[in-house]
């Protein structure tokens, strides 16, 4: 089983639509999380931090459940610029030495006007 | 603006050769990561960076060593370049301290292909 899981897409969705997508991880060690944002041919940046309580930035909600070990992402109003792959990356907290940082393979967006 | 740059954008090189991949950032980051980015694969480990001259092996480290001599520059070394090695190469860096410790800034990238 992967550490960090991903439903790879592709997800094709009109503008203005609404689209969620999920993540699960496998180590409750876990410690933080994140979403990052890849255009095509282009390095990963980060969208947003996952914090315990949910947080939403604009169009953009992350969640996370720690009981169930996910983490979501919805994006409302969809926008032909949110067309992108959606990394899910997990940071996991180790005693033994630094972090260790895990992506998901990415969820493939695709807005259509 | 963190900036983090890599020394091509492109290469291609014969099998068996010796290749250098260098990474560069500005803002004085503690941590730099190298990752390999293939198809349904995602981004793989190579090698991590947690200060100069330390290193820890990532999940895929077999045919690659790195060097960091400096804060600033983090270098992948294939010893001798195989076509299994084609692939999209990102660096990174971080900070482990203050407000955005754990957010990675990725360079553009260099798609090596190995012929």
């Amino acid at each position: 089983r992967k550490e960090v899981e991903q439903d790879p897409g592709p997800f094709n969705v009109p503008e203005g639509a609404t689209v969620a997508f999920n993540c699960t991880y496998s180590n409750s060690a876990s410690q933080s999380f994140f979403w990052y944002r890849q255009d095509c041919r282009k390095e990963p940046k980060l969208l947003m931090s996952v914090y315990s309580s949910g947080n939403e930035d604009g169009r953009f909600t992350a969640q996370l459940n720690r009981a169930s070990q996910y983490i979501s992402l919805l994006i409302r109003d969809s926008k032909l610029s949110d067309s992108a792959t959606y990394l899910c990356v997990v940071n996991l907290f180790r005693w033994s030495s630094a972090s260790k940082i895990i992506f998901g393979s990415g969820t493939r967006l695709s807005i259509r006007p | 603006d963190v900036k983090v740059t890599q020394s091509s954008r492109y290469l291609v090189k014969r099998t068996g050769e010796k290749v250098f991949l260098e990474c560069v950032q500005d803002m004085d980051h503690e941590n730099m990561f190298w990752y390999r980015q293939d198809p349904g694969l995602g981004l793989r480990l190579i090698y991590f960076s947690y200060d100069v001259k330390m290193k820890e092996k990532g999940d895929i480290p077999e045919g690659y060593s790195v060097s960091r001599e400096k804060k600033e520059r983090f270098s992948l070394i294939l010893e001798s370049a195989s076509t299994n090695q084609t692939s999209m190469y990102l660096c990174a860096s971080r900070t482990t301290s203050g407000s955005s410790s754990y957010e990675q800034y990725f360079g553009p990238g260099t798609r090596l292909t190995v012929t």
